[in-house]
């Protein structure tokens, strides 16, 4: 079936620095993807979705220059959190979405990135 | 806006104890309807899905049946395993290629 792989699974970084969060579609070709931040004990917030090629389009409240999403190629999407802060710290994922793959509907999902700043 | 309602957790059972999941929804067109599950510390998987009224989906023992007249997707199992505690998300989607929307999850912890 269809997998999405995403890393680092979890990952531990200073106030300040960047982070890069890879979802790799294996076996399908992406042409959406959709990040969504989760805190916990709550649902999943969709962060922005992202077409191959195009600028990705954030919901309101998430600010676009902080969290930068590039879709390049159709089984690659990267989501870098820039100038990290501790209230960065949280469960990120990723969600591909092939409008011709016969897989779930055609919605993947990664595992997922605990991201804890310090 | 579309929106998703589940019952909040923890819901807290027995092994071999009757499962129901409430969930109800508010869409602006017609949507699929969907179960995820994640396990702790792990992404979402597709439970099960339903695209339209009356369809019925059905995974690993779990069911949910598609009520457009209510507007629910209640998730049901007859027997749940100590392996099924999780957290359970309803979701849905309206028109291809269109975002998921989430409940609020809920909390199922099976007990042996």
């Amino acid at each position: 079936g269809a997998v999405v792989s995403q890393h680092p699974s979890w990952v531990i970084c200073k106030s300040g620095t960047s982070v890069k969060i890879e979802c790799r579609s294996l076996d399908f070709q992406a042409t959406t993807m959709f990040w969504y931040r989760q805190f916990p004990k709550q649902s999943l917030m969709l962060m922005a979705t992202s077409n191959e090629g195009s600028k990705a389009t954030y919901e309101q409240g998430v600010e676009k220059d902080k969290f930068l999403i590039n879709h390049a190629s159709l089984t690659l999407s990267t989501l870098t959190v820039t100038s990290a802060h501790p209230e960065d710290s949280s469960f990120y994922i990723c969600s591909a979405r092939s409008l011709g793959y016969r897989n779930n509907y055609g919605y993947t999902f990664g595992s997922g990135t605990r991201l804890t700043v310090v | 806006g579309d929106s998703v309602t589940q019952m909040e957790g923890p819901v807290t059972l027995s092994e071999e104890a009757f499962l129901t999941i409430n969930c109800t929804y508010t869409a602006t067109g017609y949507p699929s309807l969907f179960w995820y599950v994640q396990y702790p510390g792990e992404g979402l998987q597709l439970l099960l899905k339903a695209t339209k009224a009356d369809d019925k989906g059905s995974n690993k023992g779990f069911e949910a049946t598609y009520r457009k007249e209510t507007t629910s997707f209640h998730l049901e199992k007859g027997s749940v395993q100590v392996s099924d505690s999780a957290v359970y998300f309803c979701a849905l989607s309206v028109g291809a290629g269109n975002m998921l929307t989430f409940g609020g999850g809920t909390r199922l912890m099976v007990k042996p």
